[in-house]
């Protein structure tokens, strides 16, 4: 089971729109739609900000969304702010084993 | 409030044993899955693997199985990880986290420990 692919980084300017995107096969999504986003900063712990692929936890800015289309799926995050620069994570529940994986990870920067 | 607090920094030799741990508070601790996550320095989320306090059910990854041990003990809310002959490869931060899920299947991890960084060195 191969961790979902994402892309190593992602840039963008204050106020603009980045999508990142999380691809897979078949077996890394499963039947479901169980895909979450975590967000980290350095040396803290990963943050939760999108769960079943596009529902935002309370708290969490509207500014970011999930979507999915067959085997990829995608973090947007519209507005950008210097405090979104930190590393994302996707994850997807297999309903096999490994029963989660987490793609690679995506260092946003901010300019 | 949920928490989840983790126990501190380990320094260890290769071959020796440790056990590391999580505790739970501001919840049903026994009846929500705990999953370990490690994190290697300057590289990504692995999941390793994910067990039920309540019963102790386990389900490991299949990179982990074998080299791990988790366990929990739901009188206190605490879930443990545990290593009996550490390796330098196993240098990395460890996390737990609460899995939290509308069903039975799937699930997010909503909550997480500040992480216990391991190293491993002779």
């Amino acid at each position: 089971q191969s961790a979902p692919t994402q892309p190593a980084s992602v840039s963008g300017s204050p106020g603009q729109s980045i999508t990142i995107s999380c691809t897979g096969t078949s077996s890394t999504f499963g039947p479901y739609n169980y895909v979450s986003w975590y967000q980290q900063h350095p040396g803290t712990a990963p943050k939760l900000i999108i769960y079943d692929v596009s529902n935002r936890p309370s708290g969490v800015s509207d500014r970011f969304s999930g979507s999915k289309s067959g085997n990829t799926a995608s973090l947007t995050i519209s507005g950008l702010q210097a405090e979104d620069e930190a590393d994302y994570y996707c994850s997807s529940y297999t309903g096999r084993s490994p029963l989660w994986v987490f793609g690679g990870g995506t260092k946003l920067t901010v300019l | 409030e949920v928490q989840l607090v983790q126990s501190g920094a380990e320094v260890k030799k290769p071959g020796e044993f440790l056990k590391i741990s999580c505790q739970g508070s501001g919840y049903n601790f026994p009846n929500y899955w705990i999953a370990w996550v490690r994190q290697a320095p300057g590289k990504g989320l692995e999941w390793m693997g994910i067990m039920f306090p309540a019963n102790s059910e386990t389900r490991y990854s299949p990179s982990f199985q074998g080299q791990v041990t988790m366990s929990a003990d739901k009188s206190i809310n605490t879930a443990y990880l545990q290593w009996s002959s550490l390796k330098a490869s196993d240098t990395a931060m460890y996390y737990c986290a609460r899995r939290v899920t509308s069903g039975d299947l799937g699930g997010e991890f909503d909550y997480w420990g500040q992480g216990t960084l391991v190293t491993v060195s002779s």
